[in-house]
């Protein structure tokens, strides 16, 4: 059964923790993406990487780091330095070829707050 | 860095009845796309539309792209309380394997 899936679906941070969001994929896509979605609003890169052991920052990326050991996986952690974390966050990720002729798949989300 | 723009911003239609949303954007594309979200889930891949077509269909979904106008619509016909849901124009400008999303339409279909 092929798909992206995240975890946790919701979590709950205290101000000052640093947590970590799980994606993984197994569509063996090449690229994959962190987005943030906050209520009402469109989606938001965070950081996304086209191949292992690359990434790059999108256009939010402050108070946010990744890593890409492996192809299937893209964790996302949100740093005591985000100081607005609380969001749904999504991943996605896309075959190989560029986004000219390629779809992304995105996984459920993760509901982050902040107490 | 916002590219596309829908419009409206939200629409309550009766179930039958046709669905019309608008997409503008700003700069030259490669392609766009259009993604529908249910209420709490993930974005899942409805069309996409290469610079170079002008009308693209898939079921109910009509798709058109105006490059002159850097304009899209997406029709949905025959609409069903099951489309209920906020939509999204993507806009790939061909750099680095990226895509920008809009704000989206939220679309509520009526009983």
């Amino acid at each position: 059964d092929g798909g992206i899936t995240q975890s946790p679906k919701y979590l709950f941070r205290k101000e000052g923790q640093n947590v970590t969001l799980s994606c993984e994929q197994n569509l063996n896509h090449d690229a994959m993406y962190w987005y943030r979605q906050d209520p009402g609003q469109g989606l938001r890169l965070i950081y996304y990487s086209q191949i292992v052991n690359d990434f790059q920052k999108g256009d939010i990326a402050e108070g946010y780091s990744v890593s890409r050991e492996k192809k299937e996986s893209f964790p996302l952690t949100v740093t005591s330095a985000q100081k607005n974390p609380t969001a749904f966050y999504l991943c996605a990720s896309m075959t190989s070829g560029g986004s000219s002729y390629n779809e992304q798949f995105f996984g459920p989300g993760t509901r982050l707050t902040v107490l | 860095s916002q590219q596309g723009e829908e419009d409206p911003q939200a629409l309550s239609i009766q179930e039958g009845e046709n669905a019309t949303m608008n997409c503008s954007y700003k700069t030259s594309i490669n392609n766009l796309q259009w993604y529908r979200q249910n209420s709490g889930r993930g974005l899942v891949h409805l069309i996409l539309i290469r610079s170079n077509e002008r009308e693209k269909h898939s079921g109910r979904l009509r798709v058109t792209l105006d490059t002159s106008k850097k304009s899209s619509s997406l029709l949905i016909t025959a609409s069903r309380a099951a489309d209920t849901a906020s939509y999204f124009c993507a806009t790939d400008l061909n750099r680095d394997d990226k895509i920008i999303f809009g704000k989206g339409t939220r679309l509520h279909i009526l009983p």
